[in-house]
């Protein structure tokens, strides 16, 4: 089972909300974990949007819109991405990583069609 | 301005290495550590290896995957990172990321360079 889960493809419609899931395997606790978050579209590398621990220990990104927030499901062990007010512009691959056991691990990825 | 500019990916045999270089600018190279992010074609993000800003063994980390094949390296009078790459195996075949990890305040990859293509193949 993967450390980090996350649903491959996700669709929603212009001024709409979105909610990408990364679940973590059983065992690993989303309550200590800082979950980042980023963005990447085609022929780019990732960008940094945020990062979410607690709604105490949060960091947007430089530049990113507050469109985009952090938070967690601790009933469902998953960070989660909300991005509000969905805009052409935020079609894009969406990762989500933690540090875990010395290492980065990068969720599968969501890829976010707005249409 | 933060710039991290790869080098050296290209078309190599299986079994066969390469060396990987990334020139930093527009930040004190010595006082962060770095990483290697590769993506294969289509695929997510896989992380490759990371090393601390001092370049001590003692923080070197390497995914699973090529423990025991790939080496990081980085020069602090040079700005550069490197990673050598040997037994190379279709599956490494990838683009490479060289990336830079802030810890400010706690620690997490900020800066991306546009990446370097390996492609592994008879």
């Amino acid at each position: 089972q993967a450390v980090l889960t996350q649903p491959s493809s996700l669709s929603a419609s212009p001024g709409a909300s979105a909610s990408l899931t990364c679940t973590l395997r059983s065992g690993i606790n989303v309550g200590t974990y800082r979950i980042y978050w980023y963005q990447q579209k085609p022929g780019s590398p990732p960008q940094f949007l945020l990062k979410y621990r607690s709604d105490s220990d949060k960091q947007q990104g430089s530049g990113v819109p507050s469109r985009f927030s952090g938070s967690k499901d601790a009933s469902a062990n998953a960070g989660i991405l909300l991005i509000s007010g969905l805009q052409s512009e935020d079609e894009a691959d969406y990762y989500c990583v933690i540090w875990h056991n010395r290492a980065w691990v990068f969720g599968g990825g969501t890829k976010l069609t707005v249409l | 301005e933060v710039q991290l500019v790869e080098s050296g990916g290209d078309l190599v045999q299986p079994g066969g290495s390469l060396r990987l270089s990334c020139a930093a600018s527009g930040f004190i190279f010595s006082s962060y550590s770095m990483n290697w992010v590769r993506q294969a074609p289509g695929k997510g993000l896989e992380w490759v290896s990371y090393i601390s800003s001092s370049s001590s063994s003692s923080f070197i980390y390497y995914a699973d995957s090529v423990k025991g094949r790939f080496t990081i390296s980085r020069d602090n009078a040079k700005n550069s990172l490197y990673l050598q790459m040997n037994s190379l195996g279709d599956e490494d075949t990838a683009v490479y990321y060289c990336v830079r990890e802030d810890c400010g305040g706690d620690c997490f990859l900020d800066y991306w360079g546009q990446g370097t293509l390996v492609t592994v193949s008879s």
